[in-house]
Formats: structure tokens, sequence, C-alpha cells
């Protein structure tokens, strides 16, 4: 069936640096993607979406990057901070057959002080 | 704004009672929510989609009958879990799709524990 899935399950990264987080999936006719951030026992957050015909969007600290040609996903935070840490999801939406939101597989972020 | 709610936050039941989860649109109408179930380290399953004034939708491999969802109201879904069992312990969030719009809002998660 259709996925969304993530490449890394872990990443840690050094308060101030960069992070990276990337997302593969299946469903070609998405009508847009999300990221979600969820802290323990939460519910998930949203940060940032893209439509299918853009390919980048930026936010604060963020940014998301959709290459249709591969099918790939990626958040972009820039200066980590602790408060970051938590577990990204990255979500795809469609409106084929009724409105749905699918979650990948999720990444935990750790970021060290 | 828009802001969504879940009750009770936590609750343990003995297996084979049965649990109702309200999820509920504070200051927004919505006339479709849906249900999602995570367990411990995986990511979050579409259960089901709740349509205001009808029959909700499941996903392939959702009992119906032991997921009971009903949609009463635009501000208003409720999952019942009946019968529960140990299995059924999990995290259940819901979330609320704005009328006439494309935003769909999470609620904080209900954790059921069955014992």
């Amino acid at each position: 069936g259709e996925s969304v899935g993530l490449h890394l399950p872990t990443l840690s990264v050094q308060e101030g640096d960069n992070s990276i987080i990337n997302c593969a999936y299946s469903n070609s006719a998405s009508d847009y993607f999300i990221w979600y951030k969820q802290e323990s026992g939460k519910g998930p957050q949203f940060i940032i979406d893209i439509r299918s015909n853009m390919d980048k969007r930026q936010g604060q600290r963020v940014t998301v990057l959709l290459n249709k040609t591969v099918k790939h996903l990626s958040l972009q935070i820039a200066a980590t901070q602790p408060g970051d840490s938590a577990v990204y999801f990255c979500a795809e939406t469609s409106y084929t057959g009724g409105f749905k939101t699918i979650f990948g597989a999720g990444t935990r972020l750790f970021v060290k002080a | 704004g828009a802001v969504v709610s879940q009750h009770p936050s936590r609750v343990i039941c003995k297996s084979g009672t049965s649990v109702k989860i309200e999820c509920r649109s504070l200051d927004f109408q919505a006339t479709t929510m849906f249900w999602y179930r995570q367990f411990p380290k995986q990511s979050l399953m579409l259960m089901a989609t709740s349509n205001e004034g009808s029959k909700a939708t499941y996903e392939q491999g959702v009992e119906k009958d032991k997921f009971l969802i009903n949609h009463a109201s635009l501000t208003l879904s409720t999952l019942t879990v009946t019968s529960a069992h140990p299995e059924d312990s999990s995290f259940y969030i819901c979330s609320a799709r704005r009328q006439g719009t494309n935003e769909q809002y999470f609620g904080p998660g209900t954790r059921l524990t069955v014992t």
C-alpha cells in the first residue's frame, strides 16, 4: 500500500548546528506534505507544510524541501536548540477518495548541549 | 485559535469493559474528525475518519464493531473501545479538520491502559 517512510530513525546533533531530517514517500498523488513534531506523551504539533506543486518553503528556523523526482521530503532546522529534541514525523495528505493524512515512521532528534 | 481537546487524557480500565474517549474542537466547527492510534515508539496509524451526521469510514484492518465512532455534532466525536483487551492499550489521538478548509488540528491524545 501507499506509505511514507524515513531514512534515519535517530539523529543526534550539537546545539547550534543545523539538523536535516529526511523522508521518502511513495504516493505521488498526495496533495501536500507536512512535518509534525511530537514530544513525549503529547499529540503532534504542526511545524510546516508544502504543497505538491512547490519545491521549497521556509518558516521560522525551518525549511522544507520537496523533490518529486525522487519522492523525497526533508526538514531542515537551523541553529538547533535543546527544545527541538522530539520525534519528527513527515505526513502526506491527499484529497482523492476523501481527505486523509498518513504518517511516516518518525525520526527522533537528540540535541546535545 | 484552533484548539482540539480530548477527554480523558488518561484512562485505566479492566479487560472486557468499554471506554469512551471524547474529541472536541473548542473554537471551530469540524465536519471531519480523524482517529489515530499510536503504539510505543511507533508512528500514528489512521483508524477511521468520522464525518458529522454520517457513518465513520474505517481503515483496513480496523474492526468497526470494536471501535465505535460517533460524530453527533460539528464539535464532538467520540471513540468507544468496546470489550477492551490489554492489546488495545495505546495512545489514541484525534484530529479535526476545520469546516471549509484543509486545516487539520490534533488533540493532545488519550493514554488507554487495559489491565
